[in-house]
């Protein structure tokens, strides 16, 4: 069955270091969107991308946060100079079609970032 | 370590009863609903959604109701399993919009 994956599975960085979070998305999908969920909290939306552009993004997703499709199986999130509120656990998540026509997200394994 | 931040509710039940997770949502725009399941260091994984045209929706031994009037949604778990155990929770999303908006989650723990 096909899956979202994600790399690396923990990463652990500095206070305003540069952090760069790999998907790669299912492979006919193409609805992708970054979460986060702080240990214990909800998950968050951060923001969702179609046809190489941001569609929509949380008030969370400042000027230090962008994405990128550099290629057509990758999904990236950067966060430019991290903060310690930064760590937390950030999902991927896929679609085939955009929620208007029901289309399930499929969410990848997540990627803890955790910032010294 | 000890987790930080909300203190999720909990229900607790044993292994072949029914289990029933409730979640109030707060947009009333909202016409989509989405039940995810979340087992410890995993992400969240689809069980069931359902339309704001309908009030029920039946799945695989899950149930969702929906009541609009009181912006209540609920997911009933049958027979409930001890691979049932996880974090539960709803999402919203309103026409046109690619967001999930998540609730705070409840965990179920079932006993054998």
């Amino acid at each position: 069955e096909p899956e979202v994956t994600q790399t690396p599975s923990h990463q652990v960085t500095q206070m305003g270091q540069e952090v760069i979070l790999r998907c790669v998305p299912i492979s006919n999908h193409l609805y992708f969107y970054w979460y986060r969920q702080i240990l214990g909290q909800k998950v968050e939306f951060l923001v969702s991308f179609y046809n190489n552009e941001i569609s929509e993004k949380s008030e969370i997703f400042d000027d230090q946060f962008s994405v990128e499709r550099p290629d057509g199986s990758n999904f990236t999130l950067k966060i430019r100079s991290t903060k310690l509120e930064d760590s937390a656990m950030y999902f991927c998540a896929s679609s085939e079609a955009g929620l208007a026509v029901n289309n399930e997200q499929f969410f990848g394994p997540g990627t803890r970032l955790t910032v010294l | 370590g000890e987790s930080v931040g909300l203190h999720l509710p909990t229900l607790s039940v044993q292994e072949g009863d029914n289990s029933i997770i409730n979640c109030a949502y707060s947009n009333s725009a909202s016409d989509y609903f989405i039940w995810y399941k979340q087992e410890s260091g995993k992400g969240p994984q689809f069980i069931i959604d359902i339309r704001s045209n309908m009030d029920k929706r039946q799945g695989q031994r899950v149930t969702v109701l929906l009541n609009k009037t009181v912006k209540h949604l609920s997911l009933q778990i049958a027979a409930t399993q001890p691979g049932d155990s996880a974090v539960y929770f709803c999402a919203e999303t309103a026409g046109g919009y690619n967001k999930l908006i998540f609730g705070a989650g409840t965990r179920l723990a079932v006993h054998p």
